[in-house]
């Protein structure tokens, strides 16, 4: 299967800072990628669609400002955590689509902990 | 009505026996069905896709999948404790491009 690479794969920022995230495609080139959180014990949850190329898409309640995602390259999102509270502790994970799959192949996701 | 629909669980099934897994889906357009398997602590990984109604295997997993029914299933045989995860059934919804939607998973237990 297509492979996708997310890193760092565990961070740990204090209050206010913020974190990027990276999710790279590395056998295919994906002009679309997702990015979702899951929380303890339950499922995903999209935040927003990355089109490369152009601004993202996020999903209703997702706060664009706090988490900003750049698609600059057809192998490269990033997703950007601003000013990060606790409550913004979460597993944050990537999907990427090798080919109008439906972004079937997943990151190995980003446990962020802010203290 | 939810768009995808799973039973959270746990299911629980002997070492050696056949697990089902069931999903209902709402879009009846849609076209695409995947199912992930989530260890705790992982992200999902992709196990098994299907299209067309009927049956497809992959090793000890089958799908099937109904559409007139909407539904979608998965079986593993020979349960393994390995196999003990969460299952997420995804589907991509008429309409959507290529954002999956998804269950909110079964868990699964295999004991010894």
């Amino acid at each position: 299967g297509a492979v996708v690479s997310q890193h760092p794969s565990r961070v740990i920022c204090k209050s206010g800072t913020s974190v990027k995230i990276e999710c790279r495609s590395l056998d295919f080139q994906a002009t679309t990628m997702f990015w979702y959180r899951q929380f303890p014990k339950k499922s995903l949850m999209l935040m927003a669609t990355s089109n490369e190329g152009s601004k993202a898409t996020y999903e209703q309640g997702v706060e664009k400002d706090k988490f900003l995602i750049n698609h600059a390259s057809l192998t490269l999102s990033t997703l950007t955590v601003t000013s990060a509270h606790p409550e913004d502790s979460s597993f944050y994970i990537c999907s990427a689509d090798p080919g109008g799959a439906g972004g079937a192949f997943f990151g190995q996701g980003t446990r962020l902990t802010v203290v | 009505q939810k768009e995808v629909e799973q039973n959270s669980g746990p299911l629980s099934v002997p070492e050696g026996a056949i697990a089902s897994l069931n999903c209902t889906y709402s879009d009846r357009g849609s076209q695409s069905f995947f199912w992930y398997r989530q260890y705790s602590g992982k992200s999902p990984e992709l196990i098994m896709s299907i299209y067309s109604n009927g049956d497809k295997e992959d090793g000890r997993f089958t799908a099937q999948l109904n559409k007139a029914s909407q539904y979608v299933s998965l079986l593993i045989r020979d349960s393994q404790p390995s196999d003990s995860a969460t299952y997420l059934c995804a589907v991509l919804l008429t309409g959507t491009a290529s954002k999956l939607t998804f269950g909110t998973g079964t868990r699964l237990q295999v004991t010894l």
